[in-house]
């Protein structure tokens, strides 16, 4: 089967730039999203096509792409934006979707 | 603005059926421009995706689940439905229903896309 790749973990300090890859065989020819998901809640949609950001998303969330690695960006992190963060894509048949296994954000 | 809601059993025995319902509102489930899918979240775990299926019916599962997996459509009551057969206690996870975004080129074909929005989630636990 096909999987994403994400760190387990990710610790930042206040007004610091957090970083968190997804990586995948895949990623050259699928998009990838991101989600945040907070205790409780459902996951909320962050990114789509690896950089557009739905309205209403802070302009601190930004997104990337190069390679086998889609990458999320959140600058000037905040207290906030502590949560765990999945990235999505599909697999080479661009059908059937896939999640990685979530990137827990520490905001220190 | 549209709004997702998930019902059905929260408690169900191992080795029988577990049966959603999602709920569309504010939105036509026969738009063309969408697939509706399930979603899962076993406790403290990740995300997986169950499957889709557009208005006319068209599904899409995961491999892994295909073989116990029904995703049906009732355009008449905007709602579409989650069959899952067999179940025993990891099937337990909190289950989301959501729309789903695609792209269909002539070149490219079908490509699912992202899930926006998600319903509140309904957890369901399988125990005798």
């Amino acid at each position: 089967s096909y999987d994403l790749t994400q760190p387990p973990s990710v610790s930042v300090s206040p007004g610091q730039t957090a970083r968190i890859t997804c990586s995948g065989d895949a990623l050259p020819n699928q998009y990838g999203y991101w989600y945040q998901q907070k205790p409780g809640q459902a996951p909320a949609l962050m990114i789509y096509k690896d950089t557009g950001r739905p309205s209403g998303i802070p302009e601190r969330f930004s997104g990337s792409s190069s390679g086998t690695t889609v990458t999320l960006t959140i600058s000037g992190v905040q207290a906030e934006d502590e949560a765990v963060y999945y990235c999505q894509s599909a697999d080479s048949s661009g059908i059937s979707v896939v999640f990685g296994g979530g990137t827990k954000l520490t905001v220190l | 603005q549209l709004q997702l809601q998930e019902s059905g059993p929260g408690l169900v025995k191992p080795s029988e059926t577990l049966s959603l319902t999602c709920t569309v509102s504010g939105d036509s489930i026969s738009s063309t421009s969408y697939y509706w899918g399930w979603i899962r979240q076993p406790p403290g775990k990740g995300l997986e995706w169950i499957g889709s299926i557009y208005y006319s019916g068209n599904t899409y599962y995961n491999p892994s689940l295909k073989s116990r997996v029904t995703i049906s459509v009732d355009t008449s009551k905007n709602q579409f439905s989650l069959n899952l057969r067999s179940v025993t206690a990891a099937d337990t996870a909190v289950y989301y229903c959501v729309r789903q975004d695609y792209d269909y080129g002539s070149r490219s074909g079908l490509k699912m896309n992202w899930f926006d929005p998600w319903g509140q989630g309904t957890l369901v636990t399988v125990s005798s």
